[in-house]
């Protein structure tokens, strides 16, 4: 399957600072990438999809300018968690479609923790 | 928002012994995948299924799109330690730019 890379895995940041994850995916144009957040034992919450060159579109409930999402070109998209708090702490995943099928391919996914 | 019906829930297995999951949706799907996710990593693609009634095969894992296109189920043959993991079923919403909506995942043990 196709190979998509998030950095880092694991970041612990000072409440009020701001972490930037980065989601590339490393042998496919993705034209749609999509951002997630996990909580321990669920599911996964979809948050935004962005299309490259686009602005990013957000799910009900979440907040645009608090997740800053960039997919400036077809491999790279990056999520900038603004001003963190400790409610952020959690498990963001990022996922990568390319232009043929509607399989989503995933990278390991980042755990942020708000100190 | 949206989520299809998955289960069960977790299951609690010895090892060899078969597997079988499903997801089941009001809506008709194109498309339906499975990914495991272990602990600490992004999901894995396991199976793709792309036509109604379709049965693939992934090592010991099957997979079958149902003919209703409602609903697929998951079967882990002759199970073994490292199957252990969250499995989930997602399916692309029609005609939105392959937005997934989710199950809530089964939750694989597997005692040795």
């Amino acid at each position: 399957g196709a190979v998509v890379s998030q950095h880092p895995s694991r970041v612990i940041c000072k409440s009020g600072t701001s972490v930037k994850i980065e989601c590339r995916s490393l042998d496919f144009q993705a034209t749609t990438m999509f951002w997630y957040r996990q909580f321990p034992k669920q599911s996964l919450m979809l948050m935004a999809t962005s299309n490259e060159g686009s602005k990013a579109t957000y799910e009900q409930g979440v907040e645009k300018d608090k997740f800053l999402i960039n997919h400036a070109s077809l491999t790279l998209s990056t999520l900038t968690v603004t001003s963190a708090h400790p409610e952020d702490s959690s498990f963001y995943i990022c996922s990568a479609t390319g232009t043929v099928n509607t399989e989503a391919f995933f990278g390991q996914g980042t755990r942020l923790t708000v100190v | 928002g949206q989520q299809l019906n998955q289960s069960p829930q977790s299951m609690f297995i010895q090892e060899g012994e078969d597997v079988s999951m499903n997801c089941t949706s009001s809506s008709i799907f194109n498309t339906w995948l499975w990914y495991k996710q272990e602990p600490g990593e992004g999901p894995v693609l396991l199976i793709a299924l792309y036509k109604a009634g379709e049965l693939t095969s992934n090592g010991r894992l099957t997979a079958q799109f149902g003919i209703t296109r409602k609903d697929s189920f998951l079967n882990i043959s002759a199970s073994i330690p490292s199957d252990v993991g969250i499995y989930f079923c997602a399916g692309p919403l029609m005609g939105n730019n392959r937005k997934l909506i989710w199950g809530l995942g089964t939750s694989l043990a597997v005692n040795p």
